[in-house]
């Protein structure tokens, strides 16, 4: 089954806007979660992580909210812009395994 | 410069015909991994290897076979592909420490198609 749920599938948000990517897990003994960024053509970049010691983590426009007793985390794109148009996933891992959510495609509309 | 190169970038094969399909990174990273992307699937973990002569299944190890003799190269073999295994392959490496792999860092992709 799938270890790390994703959604929405797909996102349309506006420049300027707040793009919000939410996942959930239910392995307690994760404790690495990464959103990776990629683009059509390219392997996925990290972009942003988090460990479950902290509730928020913020790079840039980019912010990690992490809720540990939810089971949930989420990524927030702040002022979206067109070149964030791209594919976001989600990930969790408990040391070596690596468990992917399925994706969100991201469009910003200029 | 840093990276993961994976060969061939793109590969049309039949079922049962043998394949190999290389990854080598230049970054000393001890954690290397496989990992197939599919539409409405995302990333599935493959195999995985922590150091030289160390591998480990992933999510999804049918069919596939790895092996890792030197530390810069982990190539992923299918020893009968089949139609299933039509995917997008990726390679990825990362620093390991005994807490586990952290920052990967993923390889161009290899376009697989098994006809």
């Amino acid at each position: 089954q799938q270890q790390v749920k994703q959604s929405p599938q797909s996102l349309i948000v506006q420049k300027g806007g707040i793009s919000i990517i939410n996942c959930a897990y239910e392995n307690t003994a994760f404790d690495y979660f990464p959103w990776y960024q990629q683009f059509p053509g390219k392997g996925p970049a990290l972009l942003i992580a988090i460990r479950p010691d902290v509730s928020e983590k913020k790079e840039g426009r980019f912010t990690i909210s992490f809720n540990k007793s939810a089971k949930q985390f989420s990524l927030h794109i702040m002022d979206s812009q067109p070149g964030d148009s791209a594919t976001y996933f989600c990930a969790a891992s408990g040391g070596n395994q690596f468990y992917f959510g399925t994706g969100t495609s991201l469009t910003v509309i200029p | 410069e840093a990276q993961v190169t994976q060969n061939p970038r793109y590969l049309i094969t039949v079922t049962g015909k043998k394949l190999t399909v290389t990854c080598s990174q230049n970054m000393n990273h001890e954690y290397m991994s496989w990992y197939r992307q599919d539409p409405g699937l995302g990333l599935r973990q493959i195999y995985y290897s922590m150091n030289v002569e160390v591998t480990d299944k992933g999510d999804v190890p049918e069919g596939y076979k790895v092996s890792r003799k030197e530390k810069r190269n982990f190539p992923l073999i299918l020893e009968s592909p089949s139609p299933n295994q039509t995917s997008l392959y990726f390679c990825a490496s990362s620093l390991w420490t005994s807490g586990g792999a952290y920052e990967q860092y993923f390889g161009p992709g290899t376009r697989l198609t098994v006809t």
